[in-house]
């Protein structure tokens, strides 16, 4: 069983268009992240959400806005896609601060 | 504000040497410190941290590091390097009980193995 699962793994959409990454955790783990990886390999946090509760909140567009239906999934919507946008997108799960993250594979987005 | 530096862009060792990649961290207490691993097209797998105790820790595949708090330092160490080692590597410091657990990385380093 995948601990951290992320769909898609890859994505090409056209400016514009709006997408969603959806990722899900097995784990049990109370607290989930998205981060975005550049073409540089800079991570980089966008959102933390604990047990559906969005605690933070980096400088991010409101273009992305991040859902947390319940601990085991947070998803991530992108609308209005921009060029800018292409990366590889990180899913993560922690249970405690001390503990370190378990990954998802990534989905990269590429934006035509 | 919690930092990170990995000095090395990039290191090439051969196959069987030794291996240090350098971390420097900024964090106004003691931080907790991890090391995490990246092959190509993957997710970072994390392969040690440090959090209290001991100052040397032992992780998966080999790796060690050792926590120089006069030094800000958290390097990674391995004894004998193997071509399946060839990867990015990443330096972390996370925040205790603030910050909601958000782990600042540094910029990454990438081992090149020589057969």
């Amino acid at each position: 069983d995948t601990a951290v699962s992320q769909t898609p793994k890859y994505l090409v959409t056209q400016m514009g268009n709006d997408k969603s990454i959806k990722c899900e955790q097995n784990l049990g783990h109370d607290t989930m992240y998205w981060y975005k990886q550049d073409s540089k390999k800079f991570l980089k946090i966008m959102f933390s959400y604990n047990n559906k509760e969005l605690i933070i909140n980096e400088t991010v567009p409101n273009r992305f806005s991040p859902k947390s239906p319940d601990k085991a999934h947070l998803n991530l919507h992108i609308n209005s896609l921009e060029l800018g946008d292409s990366a590889v997108y990180f899913c993560a799960s922690s249970q405690t601060d001390r503990h370190g993250y378990t990954f998802g594979s990534g989905t990269r987005l590429t934006v035509v | 504000a919690q930092s990170v530096t990995q000095p090395d862009i990039h290191i090439t060792v051969s196959e069987g040497a030794s291996l240090e990649l350098r971390c420097n961290y900024s964090y106004g207490a003691t931080p907790y410190l991890f090391w995490y691993v990246q092959s190509p097209g993957q997710g970072l797998q994390l392969l040690l941290k440090y959090f209290s105790g001991d100052t040397l820790v032992q992780g998966i595949k080999g790796f060690e590091a050792e926590f120089k708090r006069s030094q800000s330092s958290f390097n990674l160490r391995k004894p004998s390097v193997h071509w399946s080692d060839a990867a990015e590597y990443f330096c972390a410091v996370g925040g205790r009980n603030t910050n909601a657990g958000k782990s600042t990385f540094g910029d990454g380093t990438t081992l090149t193995v020589k057969p």
